[in-house]
């Protein structure tokens, strides 16, 4: 099994400022035939089913603001928020695909408004 | 777009069968685009795939929950289904339906299992 190792648990962040939650897998998720790194992240909101922001660790889903944006390869991988809104108050999840349909999750991240 | 609509008992006694259905609208479970999944979510707690099946029928389980899971699909009725046997309060949680294209792209909104007596 891939695990997933999230980091921080949680963090609080000043309104405007920039938030980083750091994913980290046990072994590659990077597909060599292809290229693409078979990486995801997703917002969840209390109450609410987890919404998918990124795919192939990179790709901003159609209608996520472009404050999110994702980066890393391999094993290590990053999720920034450049700019927090109040309404980006929420757990990120990032979660490997590269052994779909299996799938595998981080422990997730809290974010607060400082 | 997709709909998924979970349905099922929110109670279930300790050692008896967990069982949900996940009704799907807006495309056919028949599709070959899909992966049909089950993921729960323990009170306050992480993300947890459960199970996933093709239309095929070719079922695809989280091998810490293996034994106790079956994963089915009746097509007629576009739906899937989730049986979990023996159950105790660590399955306490809300469980997801969900289809997949690789990553999870449409979700139910979840319904509450609690197990107690």
């Amino acid at each position: 099994d891939i695990v997933m190792t999230q980091s921080p648990d949680s963090l609080a962040v000043s309104l405007g400022e920039r938030a980083t939650i750091n994913c980290k897998s046990s072994q590659s998720v990077l597909y060599s035939s292809n290229n693409k790194n078979y990486l995801a992240w997703y917002q969840q909101k209390p109450g609410q089913p987890p919404k998918l922001l990124i795919n192939w660790a990179s790709t901003r889903e159609s209608g996520v603001p472009d404050r999110f944006s994702g980066s890393g390869s391999g094993t290590d991988f990053t999720l920034t928020i450049s700019s927090l809104q109040a309404e980006d108050v929420a757990v990120y999840y990032c979660q490997q695909y590269y052994s779909t349909p299996a799938l595998t999750f981080g422990g997730g991240t809290k974010v607060e408004i400082k | 777009q997709l709909q998924l609509q979970e349905s099922g008992p929110g109670l279930v006694k300790p050692s008896e069968t967990l069982s949900l259905t996940c009704t799907v609208s807006g495309g056919s479970i028949s599709s070959n685009s899909y992966y049909w999944g089950w993921i729960r979510q323990p009170p306050g707690k992480g993300l947890e795939w459960i199970g996933s099946i093709y239309y095929s029928g070719s079922t695809y389980y989280n091998p810490s929950l293996k034994s106790r899971v079956t994963i089915s699909v009746d097509t007629s009725k576009n739906q899937f289904s989730l049986k979990l046997s023996s159950v105790t309060a660590a399955d306490t949680a809300v469980y997801y339906c969900a289809s997949q294209q690789l990553v999870v792209g449409y979700w139910g909104q979840g319904t509450l299992v609690t197990v107690s007596s």
